[in-house]
């Protein structure tokens, strides 16, 4: 079974330009998360899409937004980037299990730094 | 709100010896708990979830962990450290009421030495 995939692993951008960041889940998750990882605030959430609804959502700015096509696959934009938001952003698919628990399985990431 | 607290951002072991990573939690509420392992330039693995059934949970790689309610703690271990073993760890928590959005401490820094 194929892993989530995240497109493009890296990539550079310039301070006010916007960015989109694609993931495909594994086959048969409807659920997709994505969290941002930098040295300073560590692993933070974005938020989360279920059958093409966002079903929760981190606290991050407006600039941050995402959507989820029908065949499950998400992406994530970021608008006016910033210094700030060089990261690595992480997408996660997700089976929620019988006990309840929502275990995520991530994608290598797509590391972006702005200049 | 739950938090978690990583302690020892960085942990130096001898190959051969105990692996021990703490993790402790605040939540007025049943968790969820898991340990992820990150690689360098990769992203994060599960090595080992709690979700309310055994209290000493097996992964993989040797790896296991104990959920000790009345110690707010879910600490790693490994009996024996391997080279390919250094890596960063990650404690996270889950909770129905953040919709289960993970929160993850800081993360621990594993170095293993020959």
């Amino acid at each position: 079974k194929a892993g989530v995939t995240q497109t493009p692993r890296y990539l550079i951008k310039t301070r006010g330009q916007q960015v989109t960041l694609s993931c495909s889940p594994i086959s048969g998750h409807r659920s997709v998360s994505w969290y941002q990882q930098t040295p300073g605030q560590g692993l933070q959430f974005l938020f989360e899409y279920f059958s093409e609804t966002q079903r929760n959502k981190g606290n991050f700015p407006g600039r941050f937004s995402g959507r989820q096509f029908s065949n499950s696959r998400s992406e994530m934009n970021v608008s006016t980037l910033e210094l700030g938001d060089s990261a690595l952003y992480l997408c996660a698919s997700s089976l929620r299990e019988s006990s309840g628990a929502n275990v995520l399985t991530f994608g290598a990431g797509s590391r972006l730094t702005v200049l | 709100a739950q938090s978690v607290t990583q302690l020892g951002s960085h942990v130096s072991v001898s190959e051969g010896a105990l692996v021990l990573l703490r993790c402790n939690y605040s939540s007025s509420v049943p968790p969820y708990l898991f340990w992820y392992v990150q690689y360098p330039n990769q992203g994060l693995q599960l090595l080992l979830k709690y979700t309310s059934a055994a209290t000493l949970v097996k992964g993989i790689n040797g790896f296991e962990a104990e959920f000790k309610k009345s110690e707010t703690s879910f600490h790693l271990t490994k009996p024996s450290a391997h080279m390919s073993d250094a890596a960063e760890y990650f404690c996270a928590v889950s909770l129905v009421h953040s919709g289960y959005a993970l929160n993850f401490g800081k993360g621990t820094s594993l170095l293993v030495t020959p």
